[in-house]
């Protein structure tokens, strides 16, 4: 069975960067695609982006430019950073495994749907 | 990106009534790439539906998807009382993937 636990702070400033990481268990790294989801209260469910244990990475546009991901194989944990908080990132961050992703006509992988995942962390951004 | 809407934004049923939840997106899903979840107060979305029309595994026989296009629809055939939450569809049929707003399932 395969579980995932997010952790990190739960209170982080305004301008300053989240560092947020999951843990996996039940199931290796290698082999699948990993994403970052958030929900917040103004703005729903939202796609952060994914991390593929071979380093490739993609993130939401809206996010592209402050987000980084990385992983650890040695500890099954992969990690999202997010830089030049503000309010509007208060949210709770969620980890989740993909299936059902695919390639595209351009070679570009495509993101599909998200099971099992993590409990979710809640991150507030105080100014 | 493809926005979704769905609809209603709160369904008030008894149990053992049926419940037709709607998500219709901005422009075509391909290949009918829709997934629903739901989601309990305190804890993280669960896969439901995936591929429209496609039941998760544990998910009971009562839970049906269809649509294709703009246009998909969850059906809760009779509910449970576990069956009152939250649920959201999600398209991954074009990048960004996104997410609906929610439909919440309230006891009448």
């Amino acid at each position: 069975q395969v579980q995932l636990q997010e952790s990190g702070p739960g209170l982080v400033k305004a301008s300053e960067t989240l560092s947020l990481t999951c843990t996996i268990s039940g199931a290796y790294i290698s082999g699948y695609y990993w994403s970052w989801i958030r929900q917040s209260p103004g703005k729903g469910l939202e796609w952060i982006g994914y991390i593929y244990y071979s380093g490739s990475t993609n993130s939401n546009p809206s996010l592209k430019s402050r987000v980084t991901m990385s992983f650890d194989r040695s500890k099954n944990q992969i990690s999202l950073n997010l830089k030049s908080l503000t309010a509007a990132d208060t949210a709770v961050y969620y980890c989740a495994r993909e299936s059902g992703g695919y390639f595209d006509g351009s070679g570009l992988y495509m993101s599909g749907w998200f099971d099992p995942w993590g409990q979710g962390t809640l991150v507030t951004v105080s100014s | 990106e493809i926005v979704l809407t769905q609809s209603p934004g709160t369904l008030s049923l008894s149990p053992g009534e049926r419940a037709t939840l709607s998500c219709r997106a901005s422009q075509s899903v391909s290949s009918s790439y829709l997934a629903w979840y739901q989601q309990k107060p305190g804890q993280a979305p669960r896969l439901v539906i995936y591929a429209a029309s496609s039941r998760a595994t544990g998910i009971p026989d009562r839970f049906s998807g269809s649509g294709s296009g703009t246009d998909f629809t969850l059906t809760i055939s009779r509910l449970e009382p576990e069956d009152f939450a939250m649920y959201y569809c999600q398209q991954y049929g074009s990048s960004p993937v996104t997410f609906g707003g929610g439909t919440t399932v309230e006891i009448k």
